[in-house]
């Protein structure tokens, strides 16, 4: 089992472009999330999804979009790239057969935004 | 606001001595608390958990102590191991609808010393 994958590790944009974060799981777990952490923050936030054609927003949400039509994959998608959004940025997935899982974390993107 | 708080950025330990992380939060709701560690270029790991109808947990070298009159926990390392050094981030979350939303704390490095 390959766990959570995400691609590309590293991304450079300019203001404005768009681009997709990808983040894929085979463990058939029911929810995913996305977190972007940055210096002295810990780990934020930004969509969560429960289940294929469910998602939700978390704590940091503007400037991202995200659709769950598959159980594995759950992409983050940058509209309009701007500096503010330089970060790592880390999928997680994890079972909802049990309200208390632990959750399974990607290797990371560091996107920086020009 | 942040609802999670890891006071000290960074600790050194020597090898064989006991590492003591803290973490306090401010939201009463949360009732599930996660310790995650995270080496470099890699997604954080879990490891170790404690739910608020107990005051400790353990799992080998790591335990975990909770207490919620002062709303504070703690991580313990006995003995410190150089692996052991990471940076670790106190996670926090509310309710069996919410357990999935993580909350984190902005991170401690930790460094163990031969």
């Amino acid at each position: 089992n390959a766990g959570v994958t995400q691609t590309p590790k590293f991304q450079v944009l300019k203001t404005g472009q768009s681009m997709t974060l990808q983040c894929a799981q085979d463990m058939n777990h029911e929810y995913m999330s996305w977190y972007r952490q940055d210096p002295g923050m810990g780990l934020r936030l930004i969509h969560y999804s429960v289940g294929a054609g469910i998602t939700d927003q978390g704590e940091v949400p503007n400037g991202y979009n995200v659709s769950r039509s598959t159980t594995e994959d759950f992409p983050l998608r940058l509209l309009s790239a701007a500096p503010s959004q330089t970060s790592v940025y880390f999928c997680a997935s994890s079972a909802l057969a049990s309200s208390y899982n632990e959750q399974f974390f990607g290797p990371g993107t560091r996107l920086t935004v020009l | 606001d942040q609802q999670v708080k890891q006071n000290s950025p960074s600790l050194s330990v020597q090898e064989g001595r006991i590492s003591i992380l803290n973490c306090d939060y401010t939201n009463s709701m949360f009732d599930y608390f996660l310790w995650y560690k995270k080496y470099p270029a890699e997604g954080p790991t879990f490891l170790i958990s404690i739910s608020s109808i107990k005051d400790k947990n353990e799992d080998g070298r790591f335990t975990v102590f909770l207490n919620k009159s002062a709303k504070h926990l703690s991580l313990h390392i006995v003995p410190s191991q150089p692996g052991d050094s990471a940076v670790y981030f106190c996670a926090a979350s509310a309710g069996s609808q919410g357990a999935q939303k993580l909350v984190f704390g902005q991170g401690t490095r930790l460094t163990i010393n031969p």
